[in-house]
């Protein structure tokens, strides 16, 4: 079954610490991955991409396939990356994204 | 314009009642999205538009009936819905259809049927 798991429902640091926010997934094909970001009282947003491999707002996320993973990473957090993060899969022969549950990114000072 | 606007902002509905959620975006996206988001829970597809033909159904009950009048416009009618319909629904667009493109989501209609 294709499926998207984000273990921690809520992620607590520090200004400065170094954030991930883990995804793991499950699919049989060939995946493409997707970090969406909320912040407060705005829209869902795309954050970055795996394909592109770019870095965004100090973020970045490696694919591991052997490991299934799609973990997102930062290496000091500020106090405005504090939002819900969603890691996405593309699924459905590829007409569709399926959403992971969640994780509540506080950012605290 | 680079937004995906919905309206209303909310919406509170009998069980009886008809009403219908708008969604507009002018950046000449081919593709359109409905999606239903519970509280503290991911968005959930429903429905997917493509060159204004509806291309995915998730098995939503036909309560919920959406509509594509042109490329800029889709809508969702609601017709005897029930308390458990209660939610945020989520408008969406992407340049063309498939999880491959970025999806650019509105603020949402946040519906409490009583």
């Amino acid at each position: 079954a294709q499926r998207v798991t984000q273990p921690e429902k809520l992620l607590s640091v520090f200004k400065g610490a170094p954030v991930e926010l883990k995804c793991n997934y499950s699919y049989s094909g060939s995946p493409e991955l997707f970090w969406y970001v909320q912040y407060s009282r705005q829209r869902l947003q795309l954050l970055l991409r795996h394909i592109s491999r770019e870095s965004i707002k100090g973020f970045t996320a490696d694919l591991n396939k052997g490991e299934t993973s799609f973990h997102l990473k930062k290496p000091f957090a500020q106090e405005e990356d504090s939002a819900m993060y969603y890691c996405a899969l593309v699924t459905g022969g590829g007409n569709k994204l399926t959403f992971g549950t969640g994780t509540q990114l506080k950012v605290e000072l | 314009d680079t937004e995906v606007t919905q309206t209303p902002k909310h919406l509170v509905m009998g069980m009886t009642n008809k009403k219908s959620l708008k969604c507009e975006q002018h950046m000449g996206h081919r593709a359109m999205y409905w999606y239903k988001q519970k509280a503290k829970k991911p968005p959930e597809l429903m429905f997917v538009y493509s060159y204004e033909k509806l291309s995915i159904n998730e098995s939503v009950p036909s309560r919920f009936s959406p509509e594509c009048p042109n490329s800029s416009l889709l809508n969702l009618h609601l017709h005897a819905l029930q308390p458990e319909d209660s939610a945020l629904y989520l408008c969406a667009s992407s340049q063309d259809s498939g999880g491959f493109y970025e999806q650019y989501f509105g603020p949402g209609t946040r519906l409490t049927v009583t």
